[in-house]
C-alpha cells in the first residue's frame, strides 16, 4: 500500500464548477499535510497546508482533512481554464524519519 | 528575490558519463532535497540534508551522490551507475524537516 495514494485522473470539470480532488494516507500518525499544483514541465507550487481536522479556506480553494478516515481533499470553486494541472497531495508521516512523501498526482482539465 | 535557482534547465548525459544538477538557495533554510519525477509519475525522493555536511539516502539513492559543503548549496551527482538516468529533477529547500518545500525550477536530464 502506498503511503500517500491519488487517483491519478484525468478529472474533467467544466469551468465555473467546483472541482473535488481527494487523497488517501496510511499513516495514522501523520500531522501536516500539502496539496501542491504542477503544471507541464514546471515544478511544483504549493497552494495549501493544513494541520487539523476540519477545513482552511484560501480564496477559491479549501482544504479539507479528516484525520479519523484518514484522507484529505481540495475542493476549486469556480474552475478556471488556468486551474488545469497535475495537482499533488503530500504528507510528512513518522514512518518517514519526517520526509515529505508524494503521492503520484491527480490530472485536472477545466473545459470551457 | 529569495528562491531557489538550479542549472542547467537541460543537460544531456552520454553513456559511461557523470554529470552535475546545481541547486542554490538563499532562503536561509535548513533542509534541502532533491526529488526524481517520471512522466505521469509522483516525486522520489533521492537525497535529504538537515544542515550542512550532512545528508542522508532517501528512497532512490542507488547511483547517485550528493555534497553539503554550504547551507546555501547542494549539487547532485548523476553517477555513469545510474542506468536509467532520464527524468525531471527537482531541488527543494525548507525551513526544516516536516516544514513545506519551496521547489527550484527543475533539471531536465535526457541520455545522448
Amino acid at each position: 500500500q502506498k503511503e500517500v495514494e491519488q487517483n491519478s485522473g484525468p478529472l474533467s470539470v467544466p469551468e465555473g464548477a467546483i472541482a473535488s480532488l481527494n487523497c488517501t494516507y496510511s499513516d495514522r500518525g501523520s500531522q501536516s499535510f500539502f496539496w501542491y499544483r504542477q503544471y507541464s514541465g514546471k515544478s511544483p507550487e504549493l497552494i495549501m497546508s493544513i494541520y487539523s481536522n476540519g477545513d482552511k479556506e484560501d480564496g477559491r480553494f479549501t482544504a479539507q482533512l479528516n484525520k479519523a478516515s484518514q484522507y484529505v481533499s481540495l475542493l476549486i470553486r469556480d474552475s478556471q481554464p488556468s486551474d488545469s494541472a497535475t495537482y499533488l497531495c503530500a504528507s510528512s508521516p513518522p514512518s518517514s524519519a519526517s520526509k515529505i512523501i508524494f503521492g503520484s498526482g491527480t490530472r485536472l482539465s477545466i473545459r470551457p | 528575490d529569495g528562491g531557489i535557482t538550479q542549472s542547467p534547465k537541460y543537460l544531456f548525459r552520454k553513456e559511461g558519463q557523470n554529470v552535475t544538477l546545481s541547486c542554490e538557495q538563499n532562503l536561509n533554510h535548513d533542509a534541502m532535497y532533491w526529488y526524481r519525477q517520471d512522466p505521469g509519475q509522483g516525486l522520489r525522493l533521492i537525497y535529504y540534508s538537515q544542515i550542512v555536511n550532512d545528508f542522508q539516502k532517501g528512497d532512490i539513492a542507488e547511483g547517485y551522490s550528493v555534497s553539503r559543503e554550504k547551507k546555501e548549496s547542494f549539487p547532485l551527482t548523476v553517477t555513469s551507475a545510474q542506468k536509467n538516468p532520464t527524468a525531471f529533477y527537482l531541488c527543494a529547500s525548507s525551513i526544516g524537516l516536516n516544514e513545506k518545500l519551496f521547489f527550484g525550477s527543475g533539471t531536465q536530464l535526457s541520455v545522448l
